[in-house]
């Protein structure tokens, strides 16, 4: 199976800043990795898809990039909002099996 | 609006059985493969399994050993999860989730449901 590793598992940083969370796969994956964003006590959300694509609804200041085994999402102008835990997951052994990575915690200052 | 409401789920012993239910609205279910993705208390999301949009596909994680059986009911809009001889490692919160791709599935889900808590334990 294609492992996912995350870092860092946990960030804090102050509204405003920008927060960068690296996803790195065992093998290469080309462009199929998606991120969410779970928040306590509720489901994940689809942030972006097939690596760079933002989901419909989701703010502007979220960003994703790469490709092959390395990839980053950047959240732009951090908000309070924007407090919860981040998963990447790779569907490039789509059939499955589909992994995720170990998660990272954002947290406010 | 996409809806996936879950029902099902609770406390069973190990090596006891119980059927997860997922009745979706708002989108074209048929058109749709449909996953079930569980989390463990204070741990990450591991993907469970798959159905393709006619149901005549499906995937398992190689962890669940044959337990688990996934299926839909398309004239229904309700997807399904049968899981037999359930052990402790098993309790999570269960969602399901919809392929944010239509007829060809892509593996990332743009819709989840609220969850349900399984919970084995004797």
């Amino acid at each position: 199976d294609i492992q996912m590793t995350q870092s860092p598992s946990f960030v804090s940083a102050s509204v405003g800043d920008r927060v960068t969370i690296t996803c790195r796969a065992s093998q290469g994956i080309s462009s199929w990795l998606a991120w969410y964003q779970q928040k306590p006590g509720t489901a994940p959300k689809l942030l972006i898809f097939a690596a760079s694509s933002l989901h419909s609804g989701v703010p502007s200041r979220f960003r994703g990039s790469g490709s092959g085994t390395d990839f980053t999402l950047t959240i732009n102008s951090l908000q309070p909002e924007d407090s919860a835990t981040y998963y990447c997951q790779q569907a490039n052994s789509f059939p499955p099996p589909l992994t995720f990575g170990g998660g990272t915690r954002v947290e406010i200052k | 609006e996409v809806q996936l409401l879950q029902s099902g789920g609770g406390l069973e012993q190990p090596g006891g059985s119980l059927r997860l239910s997922c009745a979706a609205s708002g989108f074209t279910f048929s058109s749709y493969a449909m996953s079930w993705v569980r989390q463990a208390p204070g741990k990450g999301l591991e993907w469970v399994s798959t159905i393709s949009s006619s149901g005549d596909t499906t995937y398992y994680a190689d962890s669940l050993k044959g337990r688990f059986t996934i299926s839909r009911d398309n004239s229904n809009n309700t997807l399904h999860l049968q899981m037999n001889s359930l052990a402790v490692e098993d309790t999570a919160v269960y969602y399901c989730a919809k392929d944010v791709s239509k007829i060809v599935a892509r593996g990332f889900f743009d819709s989840w449901g609220l969850g349900t808590l399984v919970t084995v334990s004797s």
